[in-house]
């Protein structure tokens, strides 16, 4: 079974600042991971995802994501975050084993980011 | 714009009652998938069309069916509705290949009362 965790379920930071959105998965294999953003009254939009290769993600949105496999963790990171940045953040995974042709995904609650400005 | 259509936006029904919600994928996408999201329970994965062939379910009531047409549009149906169907139900679509991200439509928002 695959499971994700959002350990924090909202995160402030001042306009200007960096800003990290946790979350830890737990796979029987190896992970493909994912970050969607929500915007109120709006659908998911996709961010970044990590399937193999470089430990850093780049993604839309100036955002970026850190895999590290001992911690099995991807924090979502951005430099400097901007008011249009608060939103609902969500981790989700997908298990590497997942049978074939099934690319369920597994969503973590959810984060919600607040930048003051 | 994901590309991913959904109908109706807001549905408002009564409870015992039956409904129909529409998706249509992005041109091209062979898998489609529907999610509940609520505030208690979060994004919850329904169930997994591929190519008009049910593929993966998830926590997905009895009272709840779907089905993927030959023209790859799906529709998810819920019968027999109680007050905690209440929410936001999410159509997402991928291409089946080895990208694996999945793009979301907006969302029917389905209040039961």
């Amino acid at each position: 079974a695959q499971s994700v965790a959002q350990p924090e379920d909202q995160v402030n930071v001042a306009e200007g600042n960096p800003l990290t959105v946790k979350c830890t998965y737990s796979v029987s294999g190896n992970p493909y991971l994912f970050w969607y953003v929500q915007y109120p009254n709006r659908g998911l939009q996709f961010l970044l995802k990590y399937i193999t290769g470089d430990n850093l993600v780049k993604g839309s949105y100036g955002f970026e994501a850190e895999f590290n496999k001992s911690q099995t963790s991807f924090h979502l990171k951005k430099p400097s975050a901007l008011v249009s940045d608060s939103a609902l953040y969500f981790c989700a995974v997908r298990d590497f084993y997942s049978g074939a042709g099934s690319y369920q995904l597994t969503f973590g609650k959810g984060t919600k980011l607040s930048v003051i400005p | 714009d994901s590309g991913v259509t959904q109908t109706p936006k807001h549905l408002i029904t009564a409870t015992g009652q039956r409904v129909t919600l529409r998706c249509s994928p992005r041109s091209g996408d062979l898998s489609v998938y529907w999610y509940q999201q609520s505030l208690d329970q979060g994004l919850q994965f329904l169930i997994q069309y591929y190519n008009g062939e049910e593929r993966a379910k998830g926590n997905i009531l009895e009272r709840f069916s779907a089905q993927q047409f030959p023209d790859l549009h799906s529709e998810l149906n819920l019968s027999s509705l109680e007050l905690g169907d209440s929410a936001l139900y999410f159509c997402a679509s991928s291409s089946g290949t080895a990208t694996y991200e999945q793009y979301f439509g907006p969302g029917t928002r389905l209040t039961v009362t």
